[in-house]
């Protein structure tokens, strides 16, 4: 059964700070791994979606790797605004399903 | 631009008592899905649709029931509301599945409390 953990379960670091948020999984056979911010009350939005096949993603400051055959991905956040203080979900679609399975979050608070 | 449309957003229940929880989507997306999410934990999913007409059980469908008579909408149906009900609804939607990596968008949730 896939099984997603995240560490740390909460993150508090001061502006401009580079940090790593962690995700691993258990089954290695996976379509693609997908990073979620989730702001207090709000739905959660997709932020970078890496397919199996690839290494990592990029978009503006934040940059996603994913190595598959160790269960992991990170997620780089550059130069931390207090803007990016939400929690980030990291989640695994399993090969063979349309299921995402997610992990508990890692709430981040960036303090000015 | 409307994109995953939940209604309503907060609602208190008693024990026993029924109630639907709307989705729609306007995008035209062929999958559709209910998570619920309890604090400190991850989202489950409790149900998923590919498609008008037919619909799946996720994780936790127990005290749930789903119907997807069109693509657009994708009701939540809480029959005999329990306290272990209690948690934020999260509807879902994909352009396609899994395979195509196709990203979720989500509604802002519903905030159901059975007391």
């Amino acid at each position: 059964k896939q099984e997603v953990t995240q560490i740390p379960a909460a993150l508090s670091v001061p502006e401009g700070e580079n940090l790593v948020l962690n995700c691993s999984f258990t089954d290695s056979a996976i379509y693609n791994l997908q990073w979620f911010r989730q702001d207090p009350g709000k739905g959660l939005t997709s932020l970078l979606l890496i397919q199996s096949s690839q290494r990592e993603q990029t978009s503006g400051r934040l940059n996603a790797s994913l190595d598959k055959s160790s269960g992991r991905s990170t997620l780089y956040i550059a130069a931390s605004q207090p803007g990016d203080s939400a929690t980030y979900l990291c989640a695994v679609n399993a090969r063979g399903t349309d299921k995402l399975i997610f992990g508990t979050g890692t709430r981040l608070q960036v303090f000015p | 631009n409307a994109g995953v449309t939940q209604t309503p957003k907060f609602r208190i229940l008693k024990i026993g008592q029924s109630m639907t929880l709307q989705c729609t989507q306007d995008m035209n997306h062929n999958y559709m899905y209910w998570y619920r999410q309890d604090p400190g934990m991850g989202l489950k999913l409790i149900y998923y649709s590919v498609g008008a007409g037919i619909t799946d059980k996720g994780e936790v469908p127990n005290g749930y029931n789903v119907s997807r008579s069109t693509t657009e909408d994708f009701p939540l149906r809480l029959e005999l509301a329990a306290p272990s009900q209690t948690s934020v609804y999260f509807c879902a939607s994909s352009e396609v599945g899994g395979g195509y990596n196709s990203p979720l968008h989500f509604g802002n949730g519903t905030r159901l409390t059975v007391t």
